[in-house]
């Protein structure tokens, strides 16, 4: 089946710091993408729809400066937390369509950042 | 407004009985899907099952089936045979098929289920 990985799985980092995350689709281009942000023991927040080729959508309170979101192709998507701050700590999880075909939201396993 | 409703912040249930999650959407779309999703402790969001707006028969996949009543907007999760590996956060979503052939998902709050042995 169709399957969405995601890159570091977890990751600490120091206030300040930047950090990339990584989501792949690997049996399936996907041209959209989309990041959502978790905190503990509540539902999944959309943050942004990741575009290949164009701009990405960003999500009313979602800070484009500190969220940049670059889809270069049809199989990669990435987050990158820009000036980290420990209120950036949280669980990330990237997800795609493959259209056309199964319907179902195929989720990466999601990415824990803890900032210091 | 919210466009997706799961109102049992917490479910128990014993070891071998059903249980029902409840769900309830709001849209103004023709064309939509619904769907719930697993989550266990590790966070890894498991798909469990589908339903399509025009589907006219209820999904099901195993041990779950979905109960659908699109007059009433509900779209509830049915977990027959409970097990022990069932315990998990589950999450009622909803797909609108918007303009220009995108598509936007839409979470829940979810529920917090717990199965005792």
């Amino acid at each position: 089946g169709a399957v969405v990985s995601q890159h570091p799985s977890w990751v600490i980092c120091k206030s300040g710091t930047s950090v990339k995350i990584e989501c792949r689709s690997l049996d399936f281009q996907a041209t959209t993408m989309f990041w959502y942000r978790q905190f503990p023991k509540q539902s999944l927040m959309l943050m942004a729809t990741s575009n290949e080729g164009s701009k990405a959508t960003y999500e009313q309170g979602v800070e484009k400066d500190k969220f940049l979101i670059n889809h270069a192709s049809l199989t990669l998507s990435t987050l990158t937390v820009t000036s980290a701050h420990p209120e950036d700590s949280s669980f990330y999880i990237c997800s795609a369509f493959r259209l056309p075909g199964p319907y179902e939201q195929y989720f990466g396993p999601g990415t824990r950042l803890t900032v210091t | 407004a919210q466009k997706i409703t799961q109102t049992q912040p917490g479910m128990f249930v014993q070891e071998k009985e059903a249980v029902t999650l409840d769900c309830t959407y709001d849209t103004s779309d023709q064309s939509y899907g619904l769907f719930w999703y697993k989550q266990p402790s590790s966070g890894e969001m498991i798909f469990l099952i589908y339903q399509g707006s025009y589907d006219e028969q209820n999904a099901t996949e195993g041990r779950y089936s979905l109960n659908f009543q699109k007059a009433r907007k509900s779209a509830n999760l049915v977990i027959s045979a409970s097990q022990l590996g069932d315990s998990a956060m589950y999450f009622c979503a909803m797909r609108e098929h918007l303009s220009g052939g995108s598509y936007i998902p839409t979470f829940g709050r979810g529920t917090s289920l717990i199965v005792h042995p």
